[in-house]
């Protein structure tokens, strides 16, 4: 069966990185893109962007332009997401979702059809 | 961006009562090829979200008949026709019209 497998959660100080993966199994890894959502505690969701295993075309909200980078690594079936300059308020559970149309750019109608357990990010001094 | 806006946020339901969730979009959702883009997502306490319904209307494979989702344009509704114990949790739209995609706030049905 599809199941996204993502890392455990960590605690990061203010100014520091963050890298969180996402490994994949159970489809063909390359035919369809991961999003990445996060959810601030007590908060909704919040949609961060989107990567295809297969091109690495990536599209990212405006909002974390320069500050996030998603890669994936094809032989792992991984996918990764780095957070730059962690903030107080970026502490929030990050999940990765796999796609459920196929795609090596985001258009329209890419839904999420599988989704990780979430890993915490705890960003605190 | 496309702002999506829900009501109400609370939503207390008695088992057996039918309940409804709008959902309203800054822009049309609706495409020149007929096709509305309007997800809703149900997240239950302490999980992940899971799809219930893309494209408007279209329930995902497992998600019961008891719930429909139904509207165009800028104005969309999620309807259960019976609520159940094991409905409860917060439920969201999306809009993948167009990138950022963009949620609702969350509807929070609990069981009176």
């Amino acid at each position: 069966q599809v199941e996204l497998l993502q890392s455990r959660g960590e605690v990061k100080k203010p100014g520091a990185s963050v890298k969180v993966s996402c490994k994949a199994s159970g489809y063909t890894f390359t035919s369809y893109g991961i999003t990445w959502v996060r959810q601030a505690p007590g908060q909704g969701l919040e949609w961060m962007g989107w990567i295809s295993p297969y091109s690495g075309n990536t599209n990212y909200a405006e909002k974390f332009q320069g500050r996030i980078t998603m890669t994936t690594d094809t032989s792992s079936t991984t996918v990764y997401m780095e957070v730059g300059s962690l903030r107080s308020d970026d502490t929030a559970v990050y999940y990765c979702a796999k796609v459920g149309v196929p795609g090596t750019i985001l258009g329209r109608g890419f839904y999420m059809d599988v989704w990780g357990k979430g890993t915490t990010v705890t960003v605190s001094s | 961006d496309i702002v999506m806006t829900q009501s109400p946020l609370s939503l207390p339901v008695t088992p057996g009562e039918p309940a409804s969730i709008s959902c309203r979009s800054s822009q049309s959702l609706l495409h020149s090829n007929g096709y509305n883009y309007l997800d809703w997502y149900l997240q239950k306490p302490g999980q992940s979200p899971q799809r219930l319904i893309n494209l408007g209307s279209h329930r995902a494979s497992g998600v019961p008949d008891r719930f429909r989702g139904s509207g165009s344009g800028t104005d969309y509704t999620l309807q259960i026709s019976r609520v159940e114990a094991e409905d409860v949790g917060v439920y969201y739209c999306m809009q993948t019209l167009e990138a950022p995609y963009s949620f609702g706030q969350g509807t929070k049905l609990e069981i009176k």
